[in-house]
């Protein structure tokens, strides 16, 4: 099974800074690599996909990058409303499965 | 749009059973890859199973197998997950996720539906 690890745990940042967050995979994923954003009570959303592509409706200021074992999601400028968790996630081709990161929290400073 | 509704969440004693539903609309359903994904309180999400789009194929993570059943019946646009000799460490919410069109590898995780909770107590 391929481990997702994300780092930092919690990120403590202010609205207008930029935001760089980790997930390394404990072997090669390709680019085979999306991103989730989920806020309090809210199901999650995807924000990237296949490491660097933004889904619909997801503002530029979202960018992926990386490919093979390490990632990276960066917000360019923080809003408010991008104060969330973020979640990692692979899928694995065979047998059909998935694994998800534990999260990084992006609190307001 | 895409959209998913869970419903069938609710309290059950240890060793019970429940089964959720996931009502689809929006999207040729039997077109398309489902999975369930649950959410401990306070915790990360796991992948819990998937299933082909003509049911041919499911798959489950290894700590519910042999306990929980994904299915779907494409006439009525609807996932199930039955859910047998529960546990306590299998309270979360439960989500259903539209994915692959036609194969596992075409698509993400995207819509989730609003979820389900499933509480394990007695």
């Amino acid at each position: 099974e391929i481990v997702l690890t994300q780092s930092p745990a919690t990120l403590s940042l202010s609205p207008g800074e930029r935001a760089t967050l980790s997930c390394r995979a404990s072997q090669s994923v390709n680019s085979y690599l999306a991103w989730y954003q989920q806020k309090p009570g809210q199901a999650p959303r995807l924000l990237i996909y296949d490491a660097s592509n933004r889904a619909t409706g997801i503002p530029a200021r979202f960018s992926g990058s990386g490919s093979g074992t390490d990632f990276t999601l960066t917000i360019s400028s923080l809003e408010p409303e991008d104060f969330a968790v973020y979640y990692c996630q692979q899928r694995s081709n065979w047998p059909p499965g998935s694994t998800f990161g534990q999260g990084t929290r992006l609190e307001i400073k | 749009e895409a959209q998913l509704v869970e419903s069938g969440g609710g309290l059950v004693q240890p060793g019970g059973s429940l089964r959720l539903s996931c009502a689809a609309s929006g999207f040729t359903f039997n077109n398309y890859w489902m999975s369930w994904v649950r959410q401990a309180p306070g915790k990360g999400l796991e992948w819990v199973a998937n299933i082909k789009h003509d049911a041919s194929q499911k798959y489950y993570v290894d700590s519910v197998k042999g306990r929980f059943t994904i299915s779907r019946d494409n006439a009525k646009n609807s996932l199930y997950l039955q859910m047998n000799s529960l546990r306590a460490e299998d309270t979360a919410v439960y989500y259903c996720a539209k994915c692959g069109f036609l194969e596992w590898f075409n698509n993400w995780f995207d819509p989730w539906g609003q979820g389900t909770l499933v509480t394990v107590s007695s």
